[in-house]
């Protein structure tokens, strides 16, 4: 069935560092993919989304490229900042929504 | 655009009470949406789908009677626990979307419901 696998967390970086975290889905046909972000003791945030191969999503300097080649839509950001400690979770979309894991992201000054 | 409210943000009651949490899409038609359940450090469990007038689909291994989902408008959904037990504490958190349960538009998520059972 449809599945997405997300790296295990927790990440610990150090601000300006080099973010990724990875996402791998497994679906037949084209899904959409997601990139949701959840701040402590909130909900999700839609962080960035892809509908087809080869769309790249960015926001707020996050990006994914829908990769189908790999089955792939993994998040990178070029500069964290603290601001940026959240769980990330990758997700994929078709006749419902399937949620990976989750990553936990945190940020050190 | 594309707001969706979550209501109360956080309850505290006694074992054997029910519990409504409200989840208002607050500028669009919702057609559907998600009942989900969070425990710590883990993915979001989905619960039940509701559309607008009609029953909800409840996941596997979700009590329907234990969890009442009412969607009667294009802008509310409703979820009871009724008769809470310790084990009902959780985070839970609501969707909407205006696209049908068989769209790839993006569900928007409520700021979730911290439910202590004591």
């Amino acid at each position: 069935g449809d599945s997405v696998t997300q790296m295990e967390g927790p990440v610990t970086l150090s601000e300006e560092a080099f973010l990724t975290i990875n996402c791998t889905y497994t679906a037949t046909g084209y899904p959409s993919l997601f990139w949701y972000v959840q701040y402590p003791g909130e909900g999700l945030q839609l962080l960035l989304k892809a509908t087809k191969a080869d769309d790249k999503g960015s926001n707020k300097g996050f990006e994914a490229t829908y990769r189908k080649e790999t089955t792939s839509f993994h998040l990178e950001k070029g500069s964290v900042q603290v601001s940026d400690s959240a769980v990330y979770f990758c997700a994929l979309s078709k006749v419902q929504f399937y949620f990976g894991t989750g990553t936990s992201l945190t940020v050190i000054p | 655009g594309a707001v969706v409210s979550q209501h109360p943000s956080r309850v505290i009651c006694k074992s054997g009470t029910s519990v409504k949490i409200e989840c208002r899409s607050l500028d669009f038609q919702a057609t559907t949406m998600f009942w989900y359940r969070q425990f710590p450090k883990k993915s979001l469990m989905l619960m039940a789908t509701s559309n607008e007038g009609s029953k909800a689909t409840y996941e596997q291994g979700v009590e329907k009677d234990k969890f009442l989902i009412n969607h009667a408008s294009l802008t509310l959904s409703t979820l009871t626990v009724t008769s809470a037990h310790p084990e009902d504490s959780s985070f839970y958190i609501c969707s909407a979307t205006d696209g049908g349960s068989y769209s790839n538009q993006p569900q928007h998520f409520g700021d979730g419901t911290r439910l202590s059972i004591l």
